[in-house]
């Protein structure tokens, strides 16, 4: 079965650090484009960050730069999120999401990890 | 505010068509960026509905559909069932090759 599962969410202070994982199984993750995108409680969805198959090419939205970083290790089939310098506004369930190859629409997503950023 | 502009409800009884619209600019969906949308029942993950502005992924039915002109895409669903009930989102990218996503539509099937 095609799966993604993230882990890594919690509870964390402002200007805090946290790591999420995506763990994929069920197809080959080295060929895969991947993303992470976001949803603040009761709001619509946020793109996050982008990964490209092998790692070489990345793009975040404006609300992140600078503070998030998307890594991935393709002999670990596992796609990463490093989030730093943490805000309230980054509160959300966050979630890893595949690409599909011929036109970049996210196929397969996972159930999702939340972020709470509070003192 | 999304860059991508959705209506936020729309409504309809069982039997009936609803379309659902997403406007963007030249700079994104007028740019020939394609536009696919995402149903998200309450409590999990969004689901591809559409990719490529008016392809369907094998198991989603027929009576979704989509299409693309200009600078909007929309969404139709038709022979609305209770099951639709959900909150749909459209998707597409600047030319930063930013992930760009409407505000969402909540379908209440009346």
């Amino acid at each position: 079965e095609v799966q993604l599962v993230e882990s890594g969410g919690g509870l964390v202070q402002p200007g805090g650090s946290l790591r999420l994982s995506c763990a994929a199984s069920g197809f080959t993750f080295s060929s895969y484009e991947m993303n992470w995108v976001r949803q603040a409680p009761g709001k619509g969805l946020e793109w996050v960050s982008y990964i490209s198959s092998s790692g070489s090419t990345i793009y975040y939205a404006d609300s992140v730069k600078g503070r998030f970083t998307i890594s991935r290790d393709n002999a670990k089939n596992s796609l990463y999120l490093q989030m730093n310098s943490l805000r309230a506004e980054d509160t959300a369930v966050y979630y890893c999401a595949r690409a599909r190859g011929d036109s970049g629409a996210f196929d397969i997503w996972g159930q999702g990890t939340m972020v709470t950023v509070s003192s | 505010q999304s860059v991508l502009t959705q209506p936020p409800s729309v409504s309809g009884a069982p039997g009936q068509r609803v379309t659902i619209s997403c406007t963007g600019s030249s700079s994104n969906i007028g740019a020939g960026y394609d536009v696919h949308w995402y149903q998200q029942l309450p409590g999990t993950a969004p689901k591809l509905l559409i990719y490529g502005n008016s392809n369907r992924p094998s198991g989603v039915p027929d009576r979704f559909s989509g299409s693309k002109s200009g600078t909007s895409a929309s969404l139709a669903i038709t022979g609305l069932q209770a099951e639709d009930e959900a909150d749909y989102y459209c998707q597409s990218y600047d030319s930063s090759l930013s992930g760009l996503f409407g505000g969402g539509t909540k379908l209440t099937v009346l």
